[in-house]
């Protein structure tokens, strides 16, 4: 099983909501990654997790808040967001028997924010 | 500092041809390279990655790709494009550590 799924697959908030977007695999993988993607551009790496500790935060704003309650769920809490933060966001998880190994990605949640 | 630069936001060519997108890379250490492809709303896939030893690499669904060090390439080409190929095209470089730089894409456009 070499899938990566993420749920909701579209998801419309206003500013003051509080919403999740969830993430999950069942390969094994010890890396997680969530990416932001603008329309025609390519995807912007936001935060990673290593053995379900937080490794990498790309100065991401407060409003966005990862968590990775196990190994295999990777989550990401949305809270006042702006309507400039609409775009789809994609996780993706890879091996970590080496930085460059393979990231598999979702299909991603395409987030709109009114 | 690692980048990734890639010629020509859209190229468009007929059924049966060529397909050639250019990607060009800096890097001061050697780098892992990697061609994905995106599908309109879905998420990348991996097509082919160069790591270490052979410098011409074979991907999935006919595309391969050719790493030039003296060039800083790493070209990706199939011999005769179908109308399944048309979607997004991300070079990407990774020189150790979880980031991966991901060049801005390349729309490729089939015609019939």
């Amino acid at each position: 099983d070499t899938e990566v799924t993420q749920t909701p697959k579209h998801l419309v908030m206003g500013m003051t909501n509080k919403k999740s977007l969830k993430c999950e695999q069942h390969m094994g993988h010890r890396a997680m990654y969530w990416y932001k993607q603008k329309a025609k551009k390519p995807p912007e790496l936001m935060f990673v997790y290593s053995y379900e500790k937080l490794s990498i935060n790309e100065s991401v704003p407060s409003r966005f808040s990862p968590e990775c309650p196990n190994s295999s769920l990777l989550n990401l809490h949305l809270h006042a967001l702006q309507p400039e933060d609409s775009a789809l966001y994609l996780c993706a998880s890879s091996t970590e028997r080496s930085t460059h190994d393979t990231q598999y990605f979702g299909p991603g949640t395409r987030l709109t924010v009114l | 500092a690692q980048s990734v630069t890639q010629l020509g936001s859209h190229v468009s060519v007929s059924e049966g041809a060529l397909v050639l997108l250019r990607c060009n890379y800096s890097s001061s250490v050697p780098p892992y390279l990697f061609w994905y492809v995106q599908y309109p709303n879905q998420g990348l896939q991996l097509l082919l990655k160069y790591t270490t030893g052979a410098t011409l690499v074979k991907g999935i669904n006919g595309f391969e790709a050719e790493f030039k060090k003296s060039e800083t390439s790493f070209h990706l080409t199939k011999p005769s494009a179908h109308m399944s190929d048309a979607a997004e095209y991300f070079c990407a470089v990774n020189t150790g550590g979880f980031k991966t730089i991901f060049g801005a894409g390349t729309r490729l456009f089939v015609k019939a």
